[in-house]
C-alpha cells in the first residue's frame, strides 16, 4: 500500500460528461502529479500541485483542469468527455519540492476511466 | 524528440539470471532525476530505484540497481536473480525542473518476461 488513495477506482461514464477525479497524498506529502496512462499515449504527465499550487503543466487538455485543497487532497475535473479520454489515470504524492525533484514519488491505484 | 528512450518492447530472461533493460534521455537540465516503476498486470505503479543527476554512485535497491552512465545519458535497470513475480512492464523516467516545479517523463516502458 503506497499510501495515496484515488476514488474511484472505476468510472463508466457517457460522451459530454463530466467527471471529477479524488486523490488523497500520503500524510505529509505536499506534492501531487497527476498522469494519464492511454494505449496510445503511453503514460502522460498532467500537472503538478504543491501545497495548493499549480506548480508544472505538462500535456493537460484545456477540458482538463486541476486543484489542490488545503488538506492536500487533489481533483482531476474532466470534462465534454471524449472516447479518447478513457484512461487510467493516476495521481502520486511527493513530499518535498526544495530538494531538486524527490527521491521517490509514490502513486496511487489509479482510477480507470471509460468513457461510452 | 523523445526525451525519454526504451528501445526494448519486450525482452525475455531465464528465472533466476539477470537482465538489463536500457533506458536513454536526453536533458538540458543539469538538475534531473531518474526513476524506474514496475506495473504488473494488475496496473499499479510501484517504485523501483532512484538516481539524481548529481549522485556519484549507482543507486542499488536489493535486487535493482540502476547503471547510470551520465556521459551517455543512459539509466539502464539491471535485475539480479530474476523471479517469476519481476514479469511486468518496466518504465524508466525522468523528472526535470518546470517553471516552479517539476514535470516527469515516461519512457514507453520494455515488458518483462520470466521464464522458468
Amino acid at each position: 500500500d503506497s499510501g495515496v488513495t484515488q476514488t474511484p477506482k472505476h468510472l463508466i461514464t457517457a460522451t459530454g460528461q463530466r467527471v471529477t477525479l479524488r486523490c488523497s497524498p500520503r500524510s505529509g506529502d505536499l506534492s501531487v502529479y497527476w498522469y494519464q496512462q492511454s494505449l496510445d499515449q503511453g503514460l502522460q504527465f498532467l500537472i503538478h500541485y504543491y501545497n495548493g499550487e499549480e506548480r508544472a503543466k505538462g500535456n493537460i487538455l484545456e477540458r482538463f483542469s486541476a486543484q489542490q485543497f488545503p488538506d492536500l487532497h487533489s481533483e482531476l475535473n474532466l470534462s465534454s468527455l471524449e472516447l479518447g479520454d478513457s484512461a487510467l489515470y493516476f495521481c502520486a504524492s511527493s513530499g518535498s519540492i526544495d530538494r531538486g525533484g524527490d527521491t521517490e514519488a509514490f502513486f496511487g491505484q489509479g482510477t480507470r476511466l471509460t468513457v461510452v | 524528440a523523445q526525451k525519454i528512450t526504451q528501445t526494448q518492447p519486450g525482452m525475455f530472461v531465464q528465472e533466476k539470471e539477470a537482465v538489463t533493460l536500457d533506458c536513454t534521455y536526453d536533458t538540458s537540465d543539469p538538475s534531473y532525476g531518474l526513476f524506474w516503476y514496475k506495473q504488473p498486470s494488475s496496473g499499479e505503479m510501484i517504485f523501483l530505484i532512484y538516481q539524481g543527476s548529481y549522485d556519484q554512485q549507482n543507486a542499488t535497491e536489493g535486487r535493482y540497481s540502476l547503471n547510470f552512465q551520465k556521459a551517455r545519458k543512459s539509466a539502464n535497470l539491471v535485475i539480479s536473480a530474476s523471479q517469476l513475480g519481476d514479469s511486468a512492464m518496466y518504465f524508466c523516467a525522468m523528472r526535470e525542473r518546470d517553471t516552479g516545479g517539476f514535470k516527469t517523463i515516461f519512457g514507453a516502458g520494455t515488458r518483462l518476461f520470466v521464464k522458468a
